[in-house]
């Protein structure tokens, strides 16, 4: 049971776009805490997709975007691409666990 | 380009202790946190724990009991160690490099930096 809450899985059709939410609570999200967000192709290791809610590190293509409201966070991704197929996990800080939290993940298929 | 590397045995036997070293290069572990992550087979990332270069750690409540971090500037190294091993702890092993938050370095923020990951299975 991870403490940020991200649907299972979402799809789309190349071209679309998809979001993808991250639930916290008041200890996490909640109390201002920032929403990072990494990708993980298959078989590597996650890399780092947005930080500070909304800032791409550099090379991350601007069909990526962050949003955070309230106790809540979303990942878009804009213009679907096949190789945009992956596992994607949200992360925070929890003031109460004094420690960093993931999301479960959320694999997205593109059809 | 800072670049990390996990290393250690692939196999440990219920109710030993698994050890894993990330070697650290490219950059100085002199500065920000270190940390490891894990990921069970099929399922999300979990996070373990994380060193400052001056020793101060942080853990996993839920892990807290068996684990220890350790961290060797010489050697730009910092080692895992999880004590007490079962078949639940079988994972994909990650380090990575731990950016403290810029308003307070004393919070945890992103990581920026991981090695590719090793898997560690645990059984007899």
């Amino acid at each position: 049971q991870s403490v940020l809450t991200q649907p299972p899985s979402v799809s789309g059709a190349p071209g679309q776009r998809v979001t993808i939410s991250c639930t916290g609570s008041s200890s996490n999200i909640g109390a201002d805490y920032d929403v990072h967000w990494y990708q993980r192709l298959p078989g590597t290791a996650p890399k780092l997709l947005i930080y500070g809610n909304t800032n791409r590190p550099s090379g991350v293509p601007d069909r990526f975007s962050g949003s955070k409201s309230g106790t809540s966070a979303s990942l878009a991704i804009t213009g679907l691409q096949a190789e945009d197929e992956a596992d994607y996990y949200c992360q925070s800080y929890d003031s109460s666990l004094s420690g960093v939290v993931f999301g479960g993940g959320t694999k997205l298929t593109v059809l | 380009q800072v670049q990390l590397q996990e290393s250690g045995p692939g196999l440990v036997k219920p109710s030993e202790t698994l050890s894993l070293t990330c070697t650290v290069s490219g950059g100085s572990i002199t500065s920000y946190y270190w940390s490891w992550i894990r990921q069970p087979p099929g399922k999300g990332l979990e996070w373990i724990g994380y060193i400052y270069y001056s020793g101060s750690t942080n853990y996993n409540p839920s892990l807290k009991s068996r684990v220890t971090i350790s961290v060797d500037t010489s050697k730009n190294q910092f080692s895992l160690k999880l004590s007490s091993v079962t078949a639940a702890d079988t994972a994909v092993y990650y380090c990575a490099r731990l950016r403290p938050n810029p308003f307070d370095w004393l919070i945890p923020y992103y990581f920026d930096y991981w090695g590719q990951g090793t898997l560690v299975t645990v059984s007899s």
